[in-house]
């Protein structure tokens, strides 16, 4: 069956440190993963998207990575901040932008 | 710039009324809009697709009947939860993809709707 799985544990981290959130997926062939931040309430919005040929992106201190072989897809923040405390949602893009499948999401929490 | 907003942000309603819920896209066309639906600690559920001057194309296992759409202009989509019932309450997104980054798409608020 297709699975797409996060962390389903909260994520709690020091302020300053580098939070890493995990994106594995099965039975799946995305053409590219995104990165979404969720805060309650709300509706998502983008951070990141990464294509099937890219190994690595960098967006001031985001970083992703797309592993197709493992089928996995990590997600850094750098320096973490309080304000980075939220839900963070991996979607894989299946038709170029026209279907996105999206995983529950990783909370996450950095403390001061 | 893309911004969608979406409105009402939530609304409570007595079981068998019907609720419309606008997505507008403010700074931006977008030929395609998708609606979403989450439940509490689940993830984002796509329940149809929109394209402007179309009829929407629904995932499986989605009443189109229960939950019309339509796209009348660039800007604008509507979802109307027909004879809602309880099981309906839902936190309901939709998005917008632009014409030109058409890989992104853009989110609304959300609404809540909650049925009695």
């Amino acid at each position: 069956s297709q699975k797409i799985e996060q962390n389903s544990e909260a994520l709690n981290i020091q302020e300053g440190k580098t939070a890493t959130l995990t994106c594995n997926y099965t039975n799946y062939s995305p053409a590219y993963l995104q990165w979404y931040r969720q805060d309650p309430g709300r509706g998502p919005v983008f951070l990141l998207l990464i294509r099937e040929n890219e190994k690595e992106k960098r967006k001031e201190r985001l970083k992703v990575t797309f592993d197709t072989t493992l089928k996995q897809s990590l997600f850094h923040i750098t320096a973490s901040q309080p304000a980075d405390s939220a839900t963070y949602l991996c979607a894989l893009d299946m038709e170029y932008g026209n279907k996105l499948v999206f995983g529950a999401g990783t909370i996450l929490r950095v403390k001061s | 710039g893309a911004v969608v907003s979406q409105h009402p942000s939530w609304v409570i309603c007595k079981s068998g009324t019907s609720v419309k819920i606008e997505c507008r896209s403010l700074d931006f066309q977008a030929t395609t809009m998708f609606w979403y639906r989450q439940f509490p600690k689940q993830s984002l559920m796509l329940m149809a697709t929109s394209n402007e001057g179309s009829k929407a194309t629904y995932e499986q296992g989605v009443e189109k009947d229960k939950f019309l759409i339509n796209h009348a202009s660039l800007t604008l989509s509507t979802l109307t939860v027909t004879s809602a019932h309880p099981e309906d309450s839902s936190f309901y997104i939709c998005s917008a993809r632009d014409m030109i980054a058409v890989e992104t798409q853009y989110f609304g608020p959300g609404t809540r709707l909650l049925v009695l």
